[in-house]
């Protein structure tokens, strides 16, 4: 099975900082990749689908791209709000894995 | 407005078998895609199962040949009955809906399964 990489495991930036997270597939799958948010207690939110299609009510300061093996979430300029677990799942086929999760902090 | 309602979490033992129940409501399970997820305490998300609005169904390794997931069109209910249960499985179980094919639009509340002695 396919099996997917997350880095890093969690990161500390500060307001307004652009923040990367990157996913990698152990093999291609595409473009299908969608990223979710899970706040501290709260269900996991749909971010991103189809590695760069936001979904509807998603602030723009959410991005995706990448393509195969290797993909990106960026968040333009980190907000408060945005404090989070952030995991990537692979859905090209069955199992539909998810990475390991990247913890978000404000520093 | 969607609503995915689990329930069915239960403290059990070691070897034990129980049954998850995810009761829909302004989403049609034998429709749609849905699938359960699970994640430990203080742990991440792990993808479980999915039934296809075609009626395939597939599995993680982790659960296949333990676990089954179904659903019952006239209760529009999804199911995952899980056996031989260890306390490796213990977790919060969420159902998860969507329109389409890979993602979750919806996610249901979650129940826990704790499985101890």
């Amino acid at each position: 099975d396919i099996q997917m990489t997350q880095s890093p495991s969690s990161l500390s930036a500060s307001v307004g900082d652009r923040v990367t997270i990157t996913c990698r597939a152990s093999q291609g799958i595409t473009n299908y990749l969608a990223w979710y948010q899970q706040k501290p207690g709260k269900l996991p939110n749909l971010l991103i689908y189809a590695a760069y299609t936001l979904q509807s009510g998603v602030p723009s300061r959410f991005s995706g791209s990448g393509s195969g093996t290797d993909f990106t979430l960026t968040i333009s300029s980190l907000q408060p709000e945005d404090v989070a677990t952030y995991y990537c799942q692979k859905y090209n086929s069955a199992p539909w894995t998810f990475g390991q999760g990247t913890k978000v902090e404000i520093k | 407005e969607v609503q995915l309602v689990a329930t069915g979490g239960d403290l059990i033992q070691p070897g034990g078998s129980l049954r998850l129940s995810c009761a829909a409501s302004g989403f049609t399970v034998s429709s749609n895609y849905l699938s359960w997820v699970r994640q430990a305490p203080g742990k991440g998300l792990e993808w479980l199962s999915v039934i296809y609005s075609g009626g395939g169904t597939y599995y993680a390794d982790s659960v296949k040949g333990r676990f089954t997931i179904s659903r019952d069109s006239s209760q529009n209910t999804l199911y995952l009955q899980m056996n031989s249960l260890t306390a490796g499985d213990t977790a919060v179980y969420y159902c998860a809906g969507g329109y389409s094919y890979g993602y979750v639009d919806y996610w249901g509340q979650g129940t826990l399964v704790t499985v101890s002695s």
